[in-house]
């Protein structure tokens, strides 16, 4: 069964306006934690923000937060003031209290244009 | 920190022959991964190490794959007899330790072309 779930495949955002990027997951165990990646045209992906289902508030990092809501169990990345530097794949994943690894969504590619 | 690297970049190579890609992790790292990224699709666990050890290989993982990290440093990922559906970006990862939070870092990958 689709672990993380990206339906978005794409999504254009103008210069500085906020984007929201969806990501819902399915999991039976009560600990996990959830992760945002953005992998540009280079290939490297490179860490965003965690979430731990734990965690009573929202995590923020400087221009990103995620919106989680445990209940839907979505834990969507909204950008805001986007930058033409922001354009790349985008993934959202998830690790397991009993796993080791991430398992990863199939991405949204943002494109900011001015 | 010189972050997580991995040679070659690129790599071309004719169906039925082998080919071994490098990965060097962050230098305290204790925790490797290997994943496969096809074009489109998120990143596919294929197996990681702890230190030397393999502890856990995904069912994508056949018997044409073999992983090794000798002395829990470096670690090598050789595929046999190449096939032209082994053609992806392979990437490495590294982390410190197991916490739920503990995030990877991964190198740039290498872009496999089988012909």
């Amino acid at each position: 069964a689709q672990k993380i779930t990206q339906t978005q495949p794409g999504m254009f955002v103008q210069e500085k306006e906020a984007v929201t990027l969806d990501c819902t997951y399915d999991t039976s165990d009560p600990s996990y934690g959830l992760f945002w990646y953005k992998q540009p045209s280079s290939g490297e992906m490179i860490f965003l923000i965690y979430q731990g289902s734990y965690d009573q508030q929202n995590a923020t990092e400087g221009r990103y937060s995620l919106n989680f809501q445990k209940a839907r169990k979505s834990a969507n990345l909204v950008i805001s003031a986007s930058q033409l530097g922001d354009s790349a794949m985008y993934f959202c994943a998830m690790r397991e209290r009993n796993t080791d690894k991430l398992i990863f969504g199939t991405g949204t590619r943002l494109q900011v244009f001015p | 920190d010189t972050g997580v690297s991995q040679n070659p970049r690129h790599k071309i190579t004719k169906r039925g022959q082998n080919v071994t890609f490098r990965c060097d992790p962050i230098s305290e790292h204790n925790r490797l991964y290997w994943y496969r990224q096809t074009l489109g699709q998120g990143p596919e666990f294929l197996t990681y190490f702890q230190n030397e050890a393999q502890l856990e290989k995904s069912r994508l993982l056949s018997d044409r794959f073999s992983a090794e990290r000798p002395k829990g440093s470096f670690s090598t990922l050789e595929i046999q007899r190449t096939e032209q559906g082994d053609s992806a970006m392979y990437l490495c990862a590294s982390s410190f330790g197991s916490h739920l939070d503990e995030k990877l870092f991964f190198g740039s990958g290498t872009q496999l072309s089988v012909l």
